[in-house]
C-alpha cells in the first residue's frame, strides 16, 4: 500500500534563504507526482506536476525533483519570501489512479 | 469563472443534525472527489465518482452520503452528525484518467459540529 511521508513537519526560516522540502513514498509504480500549497482558510494550489518519466520541473523560483528508484522527491525554493509561507503538500498518483497524499509541511518564512 | 466551487463555505451546526455540502465544477472533467481534512493537515479521500458512478468508496461512516445528479454535481450529504465530524471537506475533480492527472480543488468548507 502506498504510503507518503514529509519531512520536516515545520519548517521556519529567514526571508531570502534558499530551502529544500522532502517527500519519499513507498511504491515506486506511480504515474506522477505533484506538489501542492495550502494557504490557512483557502482550498489547494496545484504548484508543479512531475510525470513518471521526469527527473524535474520548474515554475519560476520553484523546482521539483523526482527520483521513482529512491522513491523520493524534493521541492527546492529559492530565495524564499514571506508570501511563500504556507504548507506544502506532496502527492502521488498512484497505479490505482489514486492521489494518495504526503501531511504536509508547514512553512514559515520569516521577515 | 471559478473552477470548483463548494458551498456552503463555512457551517456550524448542532450535533444530530442532518446537513449537505454542495460541490460543482464547470471543467468538463469525469470524475469528482471528496476528502476529509483533519486537524492534522492530512488530507484523506473519502469518495470517488465517475461519470455518476461511485468508483471509490473509503471507510466512512454511512451516516456520509454522496449524490452526484449529474457529472458537474457531487454533493455530499451528512446524517446525525457528530462532533468528530467536524473537519475541513474538499471537493475536487479531474479530467479523463490517462496518467497525467491533476485534480482541482474547491476552495473547502469548513464544518464545525457544537
Amino acid at each position: 500500500k502506498q504510503e507518503v511521508t514529509q519531512i520536516p513537519a515545520a519548517l521556519s526560516v529567514p526571508e531570502g534563504e534558499n530551502l529544500v522540502l522532502n517527500c519519499s513514498f513507498t511504491d515506486s509504480a506511480i504515474y506522477n507526482l505533484q506538489w501542492f500549497r495550502q494557504d490557512p482558510g483557502k482550498g489547494l494550489t496545484s504548484l508543479l506536476l512531475i510525470q513518471s518519466s521526469q527527473r524535474e520541473q520548474t515554475s519560476g523560483r520553484l523546482n521539483a525533483s523526482l527520483d521513482k528508484s529512491s522513491g523520493r522527491s524534493t521541492l527546492y525554493i529559492a530565495a524564499s519570501q514571506p508570501g511563500d509561507s504556507a504548507t506544502y503538500l506532496c502527492a502521488v498518483f498512484d497505479s490505482n489512479y489514486q492521489l494518495i497524499w504526503g501531511a504536509g509541511t508547514k512553512l514559515i518564512i520569516k521577515p | 469563472d471559478t473552477a470548483v466551487s463548494q458551498t456552503p463555505k463555512y457551517l456550524v451546526t448542532q450535533m444530530g443534525n442532518d446537513k449537505s455540502i454542495k460541490c460543482e465544477q464547470n471543467l468538463g472533467h469525469d470524475t469528482m472527489y471528496w476528502y476529509k481534512q483533519d486537524s492534522k493537515k492530512f488530507l484523506k479521500i473519502m469518495f470517488s465518482y465517475n461519470n455518476k458512478e461511485l468508483i471509490i468508496n473509503e471507510t466512512v461512516p454511512n451516516r456520509f452520503s454522496p449524490k452526484s445528479p449529474d457529472k458537474a454535481h457531487l454533493n455530499l450529504h451528512i446524517n446525525s452528525l457528530e462532533l468528530g465530524d467536524s473537519a475541513v471537506y474538499f471537493c475536487a475533480s479531474s479530467p479523463p484518467t490517462s496518467g497525467v492527472e491533476t485534480q482541482y480543488f474547491g476552495p473547502g468548507t469548513r464544518l464545525l459540529v457544537l
